[in-house]
């Protein structure tokens, strides 16, 4: 099975500030990789696909890179409706798993 | 727009049989190449593929569940179900319904509001 670690665990960040989150996979996932906002009480929202696709509505401000094993999620500019929790996810064989979140909080 | 809804019992007993259902409305089950998944969340943590079935009835099951674990689906009521045996206090977690479309693998595009399920005596 594969990992995926995210990190930090917990980010802290002002609004206006650029946002770098990282999604490591324990083998190469090629560029099979998601990402996906949750805000507290919410189902998941989906923001990038194929590790740089955005998804339908998602702005600007987020994007997504990476390929193999290593995946970063960038917002250029934090507005106050992205502090949330972010995962990434990706597919195993016919198996599906996501990482443990990085909590992007107001400092 | 589509939109999917969960129902059933927020209770079940230990070692009884979670049963939850998914309706799906906006779109037709049956139309279309997707993935229909559940997938579950214990209280402040993270997200579990639980598993899914495909637009032609074929399933794929989490290998960690996978004894346990049955999903169904009803295309005259544009519903997929979800059956989870032998449930214990672990089972205890928000589950939600997904909609999952291939782009090279499965991603999550619409997603139920969830529904919180506790597995206690």
């Amino acid at each position: 099975e594969i990992v995926l670690t995210q990190s930090p665990a917990t980010l802290s960040l002002s609004p206006g500030e650029r946002a770098t989150l990282s999604c490591r996979a324990s083998q190469s996932v090629s560029s099979y990789l998601a990402w996906y906002q949750q805000k507290p009480g919410q189902a998941p929202r989906l923001l990038i696909y194929d590790a740089s696709n955005r998804a339908t509505g998602i702005p600007a401000r987020f994007s997504g890179s990476g390929s193999g094993t290593d995946f970063t999620l960038t917002i250029s500019s934090l507005e106050p409706e992205d502090f949330a929790v972010y995962y990434c996810q990706q597919r195993s064989n016919w198996s599906y798993t996501f990482g443990q979140g990085t909590k992007l909080e107001i400092k | 727009q589509v939109q999917l809804q969960e129902s059933g019992p927020g209770l079940v007993k230990p070692s009884q049989t979670l049963s939850l259902t998914c309706t799906v409305s906006g779109g037709s089950i049956s139309s279309g190449s997707y993935y229909w998944s559940w997938i579950r969340q214990p209280a402040g943590k993270g997200l579990e593929w639980i598993g899914r079935i495909y637009t032609s009835g074929s399933t794929n099951y989490n290998p960690s569940l996978k004894s346990r674990v049955t999903i169904s689906v009803d295309t005259s009521k544009n519903q997929f179900s979800l059956k989870l045996s032998s449930v214990t206090a672990a089972d205890t977690a928000v589950y939600y319904c997904a909609r999952g479309f291939w782009s090279g693998s499965v991603y999550f595009d619409y997603w139920g509001q969830g529904t919180l399920v506790t597995v206690s005596s």
